[in-house]
């Protein structure tokens, strides 16, 4: 089952945090974070573990809340560039089984002078 | 490095024709996967690979076919084209199962 993301869409002006929450029905191995621009490919942000390992940008910041299946990606002073759809993807199982992610369907971000 | 490379960028068939969408990595990673982008839907999993040899249906598989001859290669098959196959397509590769995805710049698929 595909995990629920929220807000579906949120604008900010620059140097607003904003927090994406990502939510699965199933237990999860692994929580991707991706950034979409328009007409482009999804960019990598963050990889969150079971066990607490994180593997990802200084800038960008995620929590992952196993017994909750749940993570959140954190935008703090946000910037212009920050503007795109992100995804959160999800892999269940105890060990993983070859990044075989589900995906959200999205959460629009619009950041404004 | 070139990355994942897709070949079309933009592709228009008729309902009933087939073709090939080329995927290559040059990054020597073992995991490769084709995802399909909807509107509204986010990403979905078409067919994916752990190794050359080895690939496995994921969420769509319907209507695609894979192979992995090679490690660099991972060429998804459309059999015979639908309106419903009308969409974007992504291959992205990994290192291993604990590593980020790198997309391809995607296919542009229409079928009338």
């Amino acid at each position: 089952q595909q995990p629920v993301q929220s807000p579906q869409a949120v604008i900010l002006r620059e140097g607003e945090d904003a927090v994406i929450n990502c939510s699965s029905s199933k237990a999860l191995y692994s929580v991707h974070w991706y950034r979409q621009k328009h007409g482009e490919a999804p960019v990598f942000l963050m990889i969150l573990l079971k066990g607490g390992e994180q593997k990802g940008h200084e800038k960008i910041s995620a929590s992952f809340n196993e017994k909750k299946q749940q993570s959140s990606l954190y935008l703090t002073a946000s910037q212009l560039s920050y503007s795109g759809t992100y995804f959160c993807g999800t892999e269940g199982g105890l060990t993983g089984g070859g990044n075989k992610l589900t995906f959200g369907t999205g959460t629009q971000l619009k950041v404004e002078l | 490095n070139a990355g994942v490379t897709q070949t079309p960028k933009f592709q228009v068939l008729k309902t009933g024709q087939s073709m090939t969408l080329q995927c290559a990595q040059d990054m020597n990673h073992e995991y490769m996967s084709w995802y399909r982008q909807d509107p509204g839907m986010g990403l979905r999993l078409i067919h994916y690979s752990v190794g050359a040899g080895i690939t496995d249906q994921g969420e769509v598989p319907n209507g695609y076919n894979v192979s992995r001859s090679t490690t660099e290669d991972f060429p998804l098959r459309l059999l015979s084209a639908a309106p419903s196959q009308t969409s974007v397509y992504f291959c992205a590769s990994s290192y291993d199962l604990n590593s980020p995805l790198h997309f391809g710049n995607g296919t542009r698929l229409t079928v009338t």
